[in-house]
């Protein structure tokens, strides 16, 4: 596509439901990353992945918290049980290897609130 | 602790003026510095980075080791710089950045 696409944009939901957060990156970016962005900060780190496999999962907060890349393009954030602390707007960002591995293109967000 | 500050929330100058949006870092590594910018409505981009040396829509940030800082700056301001700027910084052998909380910048007429 022609740019970072996710989906919802936004998405209300109940303590304690699950939720999931696509993201379908530039087609040929084989890094695909998952930030999260409370109101008021700057995104934080939440997994990486190269390919299909999760390189880096270290930011996210605890095992609610789960994303998967199956086939190496679409990546689906999953959150379990979830708290009202886990409202946020989730940003997906992919990168072309050869340009760098920070030099990030962003997606427009899933806005998640949790009441 | 890897961290990335910006001191200022907000930074109101008038169209013409010169800007210079601060950002300090604590890294003891080799550090790769960015500015990434967010206009009304729209996704986060890139601005520039510290490794291309390059001017972007009449920005340009230094990376100066010895004060750990990478501010951006701009001679004469314009009204569509009217943003939400963030600094982060990229460590050697991590895909990680750590970012700033972001100084909204505006420009009056």
């Amino acid at each position: 596509g022609a740019g970072v696409s996710q989906t919802p944009s936004n998405k209300v939901t109940e303590k304690g439901k699950y939720v999931e957060l696509r993201c379908d990156p530039i087609s040929g970016h084989t890094a695909l990353y998952w930030y999260r962005q409370s109101l008021g900060q700057g995104p934080e780190f939440l997994i990486y992945f190269q390919g299909t496999g999760a390189a880096d999962d270290s930011g996210l907060p605890n095992d609610r918290f789960f994303a998967v890349r199956p086939e190496g393009s679409v990546s689906t954030l999953k959150i379990q049980r979830t708290e009202r602390g886990d409202s946020a707007v989730y940003l997906c960002a992919s990168s072309l290897q050869s340009s760098g591995a920070n030099v990030l293109t962003f997606g427009a967000g899933s806005r998640l609130t949790v009441l | 602790a890897q961290r990335v500050t910006q001191p200022e929330k907000l930074l109101s100058v008038f169209k013409g003026a010169p800007v210079e949006l601060k950002c300090n870092y604590s890294y003891s590594g080799s550090p790769e510095l960015f500015w990434y910018v967010q206009y009304s409505r729209q996704r986060l981009q890139l601005l520039l980075r510290h490794i291309s040396r390059e001017s972007i829509k009449g920005f340009t940030a230094d990376l100066n080791k010895g004060e750990t800082s990478f501010h951006l700056k701009k001679p004469f301001a314009q009204e569509e710089d009217s943003a939400m700027y963030y600094c982060a910084l990229g460590m050697d052998s991590n895909y990680q950045l750590i970012w700033g909380a972001g100084t909204k910048l505006i420009i009056k007429p």
